[in-house]
């Protein structure tokens, strides 16, 4: 069983660039959660994709954008970069509609200068 | 709207001993899920433990257990025969409603020492 998977580890950005996030879920899970983590926090929800379809947002602005593929991996890009979008950004994958039991990939940094 | 708090920033304890990690959260939900996630230095975030609110039994996975007060809205996490691998970041989340997202807490920072 294949677990979940991000791409790139890292990322340094400048402020008003423009970045994409890659995650594969797990194999088997068909939904697809975005977390952001700031330094000392929990991680806070962005938005979740089940079957191509965003299920679910939290309270990011509409810069913060998502894609589910047919194969259930998913994209978040985030446009306009600022300082503040600097954290830990994670995926999980799920099973099902409102799938809590997520399991989480290894998360991608970014740094926005 | 759902909350989840936890009143313990940072906590040690000695390898080998017990140890419990403190939860309360605020919901108006009837049917949820409270999970525990590990969190350790190498960032990746692993799930310890799963309670379904309908279940009255505490839930265990080998040297981890709950204490879930339904009506007191507390879920606990014990540690036993404590691990230096246990060393991490613990993390309480909240999965109820339909969007299907997990709320957290800040976390714990849970070091065991030799």
């Amino acid at each position: 069983e294949t677990g979940v998977t991000q791409s790139p580890t890292h990322l340094i950005k400048t402020r008003g660039q423009q970045v994409t996030l890659r995650c594969s879920s797990q194999s088997g899970h068909n939904t697809v959660s975005w977390y952001q983590q700031a330094l000392g926090q929990g991680p806070q929800f962005i938005f979740q994709y089940y079957r191509e379809e965003e299920n679910g947002r939290g309270n990011f602005p509409p810069r913060f954008s998502g894609l589910q593929f047919p194969n259930y991996s998913s994209e978040l890009n985030v446009n306009a970069l600022e300082l503040d979008d600097s954290a830990l950004y994670l995926c999980a994958s799920s099973l099902g509609l409102a799938g809590y039991e997520q399991y989480f990939g290894p998360g991608t940094r970014l740094t926005v200068t | 709207a759902q909350t989840v708090t936890q009143s313990q920033p940072e906590m040690s304890v000695q390898e080998a001993e017990t140890v419990t990690l403190s939860c309360t959260y605020d919901t108006s939900e009837s049917n949820y899920y409270l999970f525990w996630y590990k969190q350790p230095p190498s960032r990746q975030m692993i799930l310890v433990i799963r309670q379904e609110a309908y279940k009255q039994q505490n839930a265990t996975e080998n040297r981890f257990s709950v204490n879930f007060q339904k009506a007191a809205k507390s879920f606990s996490l014990k540690i036993s025969d404590s691990q230096l691998g246990d060393t991490a970041m613990y993390f309480c989340a909240f999965g109820g409603g339909s969007q299907g997202n997990l709320i957290f807490g800040k976390g714990t920072k849970l070091s065991v020492k030799p």
